[in-house]
């Protein structure tokens, strides 16, 4: 079946734009995460949703970054006023479900370059 | 944010070696993962660890949950081309974010 697909897989913007970046979560997983990964840096945990349960946001860097997920399934992270520090790789990840060893399967990811 | 300290950060091995990485933390972690990174990919599971002490095979690749559950290590044997990529070690500690080592780039020299 299907994976975690992410788009776009690239973007470029300018320094102070608005960005959205989006996840469509492998069919019937619950849990869905959002991470961050720096140049020849491992991943750094962002957002997580678990069914109709508040996100944990404990990741989020700046109140620049939110996200939110429609209807238990797509996932979309906004980050304003992008900064040069906000380039990275933006990984989503989604699980069968939040509690459990669960495993967690990623999509490709989306190169934002901040210009 | 909290990371694990992930060794080495990179090696340079002949096809046909063995390899050995490994992980530290100065936290416990309940579960303790092994993931694989090709280039423009997300990181693929190679091998999920549950209870400390346990030791779990996937192929050629040998992975052991440390006693103290503040550390780990991945094997893997008899390198061939495809190993190549970054390997990353992950742990969870309570709610199912993961919290990810530096990585380990794996080049092999044919």
């Amino acid at each position: 079946g299907a994976g975690v697909s992410q788009s776009p897989s690239n973007k470029v913007t300018e320094k102070g734009k608005d960005v959205e970046l989006r996840c469509d979560p492998i069919s019937g997983h619950t849990a869905l995460y959002w991470y961050r990964q720096s140049l020849g840096q491992g991943l750094e945990f962002l957002i997580y949703f678990q069914g109709n349960s508040a996100p944990d946001k404990s990741g989020l860097p700046s109140d620049r970054f939110s996200a939110e997920r429609t209807g238990g399934s797509v996932s979309t992270l906004t980050i304003q006023r992008t900064q040069q520090e906000d380039s990275a790789v933006y990984l989503c990840a989604s699980s069968l479900r939040g509690t459990g060893p669960y495993e967690q399967y990623f999509g490709p990811g989306t190169r934002l370059t901040v210009t | 944010g909290q990371q694990l300290n992930q060794s080495p950060q990179s090696m340079f091995i002949q096809e046909g070696e063995d390899v050995s990485m490994n992980c530290t933390s100065s936290s416990i972690f309940n579960t303790w993962l092994w993931y694989k990174q090709d280039p423009g990919e997300g990181p693929v599971l190679l091998i999920a660890l549950y209870k400390a002490g346990e030791l779990t095979s996937n192929g050629r690749l040998t992975a052991q949950f440390g006693i103290t559950r503040k550390d780990s290590f991945l094997n893997i044997s008899a390198s061939i081309p495809s190993d190549v990529g970054i390997y990353f070690c992950a742990g969870i500690q309570g709610a199912q974010k993961l919290v990810f080592g530096q990585g380990t780039r794996l080049t092999i020299n044919p």
